[in-house]
């Protein structure tokens, strides 16, 4: 059955460095998005992404966060300098359909550690 | 505003009957879902409602009422490995994010 998957699956990195959080979605899916969860707390939607371009995204989703889609497989959120805040679990999730009425499913997330 | 609320927790005995209620306020309404989380995992579907009543899938069904905004998840004979979060989130009227509640953890005693 086909997945999404995430690498990697736990980053540790300082304060004010770069990280990329990379994702595979499902092949034939056309919706991608991101999310983060702080450890006990419920999950947040940072972005969206269709046909190449955001389609929406929230608040947290400031200038330190871009997203990208290099090829026709991989989609990549990047923080430019991460902060003690942006630790959390980052999950990669993707649908079939145009909104997100589609059913997303989700990637084995990839847990931040920001020291 | 936009917002869901379900109970934090709940416990309930292996082999039993539960049932995890879930309010919701959107401007529109583009369905409702469920998806379950066990500790340190990523959510995994369920269930989709966007019609009224009641919808079975194996052990496991979901309800919607949208005059009252209300759905409710049912988790029949109980097992222990359906301790977990879980978790109700419905499309925001853009229809490009889903809104989410912040989960309910659910303890399965023997």
């Amino acid at each position: 059955e086909p997945e999404v998957t995430q690498t990697p699956s736990h980053q540790v990195t300082q304060m004010g460095q770069e990280v990329i959080l990379r994702c595979v979605p499902i092949s034939n899916h056309l919706y991608f998005y991101w999310y983060r969860q702080i450890l006990g707390q419920k999950v947040e939607f940072l972005v969206s992404f269709y046909n190449n371009e955001i389609s929406e995204k929230s608040e947290i989703f400031d200038d330190q966060f871009s997203v990208e889609r290099p090829d026709g497989s991989n989609f990549t959120l990047k923080i430019r300098s991460t902060k003690l805040e942006d630790s959390a679990m980052y999950f990669c999730a993707s649908g079939a359909g145009v909104s997100s009425q589609e059913t997303q499913y989700f990637g084995p997330g990839t847990r931040l550690l920001v020291l | 505003g936009q917002n869901i609320d379900q109970p934090t927790e709940m416990t309930a005995t292996e082999g039993a009957i539960v049932q995890i209620n879930c309010t919701y306020q959107t401007s529109g309404f583009n369905g409702l879902f469920w998806y379950q989380q066990h500790a340190g995992e990523a959510p995994t579907f369920l269930s989709y409602n966007v019609l009224d009543g009641l919808e079975e899938k194996g052990r496991f069904s979901s309800f919607l009422s949208r005059s009252k905004g209300y759905s409710y998840l049912l988790l029949k004979e109980l097992q222990m490995k359906d301790s977990a979060s879980y978790l109700c989130a419905a499309p925001t009227d853009s229809n490009y994010q889903l809104i989410w509640g912040a989960g309910t953890k659910l303890i399965i005693k023997p």
